[in-house]
């Protein structure tokens, strides 16, 4: 079974300044998806990014970006220019690329809370 | 257009009691998902269900829980005889296809079984 791992269950920011969240993950499976996602007090579940694991190049969304170490298996999500908006709680989350039934779900780590201070 | 919704938003019921639980997804989502999140964890998958398929019941955590979904739309999640321990955000989730790795969330039912 796959497991995700988040280290860190709480970090700090200063608003415009970068931050990094760890993630990482354990897998026989040699193809794979990796997602970041946000969820703020209203509940919400919001993709910030996405990978596919073979794609070697990392991906990015505007201030967001990953640093994806398949060999490694680290999946880390820097948030540049930090602003008051991306407080919330961020969850790191795998799924196989296999087909069928329960592998399709999402296994989520635990979270890490991130505070953005003005 | 409308993201996935859930009603009821928030829920208390008394120990022993049944509760229902309901969730649209997205038009047209063939796929649909349904976690549990537990205080201060990830997300628990329960259940997942694609079309007029059976579901995969895989997660669910016992047998006072079960689901239910009419062809690709509205899914409800029942859990007889309830007790502390399920107390959690139950969220649904729904994707155009399983093969689209991306799911889309609702904002959850929060559950508290006194």
């Amino acid at each position: 079974a796959q497991t995700v791992t988040q280290s860190q269950p709480e970090m700090s920011v200063q608003e415009a300044e970068t931050v990094t969240l760890s993630c990482t993950y354990d897998t026989s499976e040699s193809d794979y998806y990796l997602f970041w996602y946000k969820q703020p007090p209203s509940r919400q579940m919001i993709l910030v990014i996405r990978q596919e694991a073979y794609k070697q190049q990392n991906a990015t969304e505007n201030r967001f970006s990953v640093n994806f170490q398949k060999a490694a298996k680290s999946f880390s999500l820097k948030i540049s220019d930090s602003q008051l908006g991306d407080a919330a709680m961020y969850f790191c989350a795998y799924r196989s690329a296999i087909s069928g039934g329960s592998n399709y779900k999402l296994t989520f780590g635990k979270g890490t809370l991130l505070t953005v201070n003005p | 257009g409308a993201g996935v919704s859930q009603s009821p938003s928030n829920k208390v019921t008394e120990k022993g009691k049944d509760v229902e639980l309901r969730c649209d997804p997205i038009s047209g989502h063939t796929a649909l998902y349904w976690y549990r999140q537990r205080l201060g964890q990830g997300l628990e998958f329960l259940i997942y269900f694609q079309g007029n398929s059976a579901p995969d019941k895989s997660g669910l955590p016992s047998d006072r829980f079960s689901a239910e979904r009419t062809g690709e739309s509205v899914s409800t999640l029942t859990i007889q005889r309830t007790q502390q321990e399920d107390s959690a955000v139950y969220l649904c989730a729904s994707s155009p296809t399983p093969r689209k790795e991306t799911q889309y969330f609702g904002p959850g039912t929060r559950l508290l079984v006194l």
